[in-house]
């Protein structure tokens, strides 16, 4: 049972490309979030989606980003017209209930814009 | 002030030595608690979780949670160089959400 797979590991964009970042989560789960993580800095929640429905977004920017968790396929982080301070790590993690007490990350994307 | 706050450290301890990690929180409604380990340019990966007050233990870890004090602590016993890393306290809000630390690093010289 392969684990939460993200890629690219590492991806670096121009200031105003687009970046897109995917998520294929555990086997079985159906519950996906999103975090960014800046350097030195804690987890900051994005979004948690189920399968076709965003669930909870009240940590996306109102923005230029967007996700979606198709019903098949991986999950997706789109970041539109990136800017420098959108260079962080993201990481996704998926979970088989609602909660996220079971929740098994994936290694992130790095995301550099230059 | 942050819901969550964690002493980013580093902290840096020989080895064998007993490692006493923590945070405190301002939520009173926060249910569970969890420790996650987080190693250099990895995903962070679940140590332990608790609900409410009490102890867990689990080997050379022993997660610890005080609602009444809103502190949680994270000991490792018999502390070896593989468990430096970063140790990130979550808690679970009303809406299932994880809120969590900044992280502590914590380096175990040999």
């Amino acid at each position: 049972n392969a684990g939460v797979m993200q890629n690219p590991r590492h991806l670096v964009r121009r200031r105003g490309q687009e970046a897109r970042l995917r998520c294929s989560p555990m086997k079985g789960h159906s519950h996906v979030y999103w975090y960014r993580q800046l350097p030195e800095e804690g987890l900051k929640f994005m979004v948690y989606l189920q399968k076709e429905n965003i669930i909870d977004e009240s940590g996306m920017p109102k923005e230029r980003f967007s996700a979606e968790f198709p019903k098949e396929g991986p999950s997706i982080l789109r970041i539109q017209q990136v800017v420098r301070g959108d260079s962080a790590a993201y990481f996704c993690a998926s979970s088989p209930s609602t909660g996220g007490t079971e929740a098994f990350f994936g290694q992130g994307t790095r995301l550099t814009v230059v | 002030q942050k819901e969550v706050e964690q002493d980013p450290g580093p902290l840096s301890v020989p080895e064998g030595a007993i490692v006493s990690l923590n945070c405190t929180y301002s939520n009173s409604a926060f249910q569970y608690f969890m420790w996650y380990r987080q190693y250099s340019r990895k995903g962070p990966e679940l140590l332990m979780y608790t609900y409410s007050s009490g102890n867990k233990e689990d080997g050379r870890f022993t997660a610890q949670v005080d609602k009444s004090s809103k502190y949680i602590s994270l000991f490792i016993r018999d502390s070896q160089p593989s468990d430096s890393a970063t140790y990130l306290c979550a808690m679970m809000d009303s809406n299932y959400q994880l809120i969590w630390g900044a992280g502590t690093k914590l380096i175990i010289k040999p």
